[in-house]
């Protein structure tokens, strides 16, 4: 089993819709849970920061991270074509358990306007 | 800031040749990660440092790449000799010591092995 699982998807929603997207992990180390951005030929971009369980919103974006489940979303409500992009998962126990993330494998999301 | 900064974008090369890959760092980043992108594999984590030093390599394929860091404003990733299945794009990213993990990625440099 693979330390972190994400849908590639794609997934194509028209403008306006609400977008979830997910991911599983196996590693019960894992205490910080960030959602990458990544636009087509860019590097990856912070989007959504996590700490342990619970939820944070930052305008449309809601992220949630369900640790008894081991289970992380990113909500994107009224999306917008801008948000047509690659969304990676990523994880990482921490310092004095492990400074590498673990990234999912990314969902491709197309808004169609 | 700049942000981090890759050199090459692109690189075509033959198989069999030296390819060197560059990364500068956001000032003042205690930690540069090395990580390469392709389709069938997602985005894997190479090898990383700390203060210049190789906390751990484990993600490096095999002997052909190597890293170096001379200095905090600096890095490279060498492959030698190249190969197709090198093919993919590399990211560099660093982050300052926190608490929250959070890296900062540069643009990528996309390599291409014939």
């Amino acid at each position: 089993q693979k330390e972190v699982e994400q849908d590639p998807g794609p997934l194509s929603v028209p403008e306006g819709a609400i977008v979830s997207l997910n991911c599983t992990y196996s590693n019960s180390a894992f205490q910080y849970f960030m959602w990458y951005r990544q636009y087509s030929r860019k590097g990856p971009e912070l989007l959504m920061y996590t700490y342990s369980s619970g939820n944070k919103e930052d305008g449309r974006f809601t992220a949630q991270v369900d640790k008894s489940s081991k289970y992380i979303s990113l909500f994107i409500r009224d999306s917008q074509p801008s948000d047509s992009a690659t969304y990676l998962c990523a994880m990482s126990a921490g310092q004095g358990g492990s400074e590498k993330l673990v990234f999912g494998k990314g969902t491709k999301l197309t808004v169609n306007p | 800031d700049a942000g981090v900064i890759q050199s090459p974008r692109h690189e075509v090369t033959e198989m069999g040749q030296e390819v060197t890959l560059r990364c500068k760092p956001i000032s003042g980043h205690d930690y540069l990660f090395w990580y390469r992108q392709t389709m069938m594999r997602g985005l894997e984590l190479l090898i990383y440092f700390n203060n210049n030093v190789p906390i751990d390599d484990s993600g490096m394929p095999e002997d052909r790449f190597s890293a170096k860091m001379p200095n905090a404003s600096f890095s490279t990733l060498k492959i030698q000799p190249s190969e197709p299945r090198d093919s993919a794009v590399y990211f560099c990213a660093s982050r300052e010591y926190s608490s929250t993990d959070t890296q900062y990625f540069g643009p990528g440099t996309r390599l291409t092995v014939l």
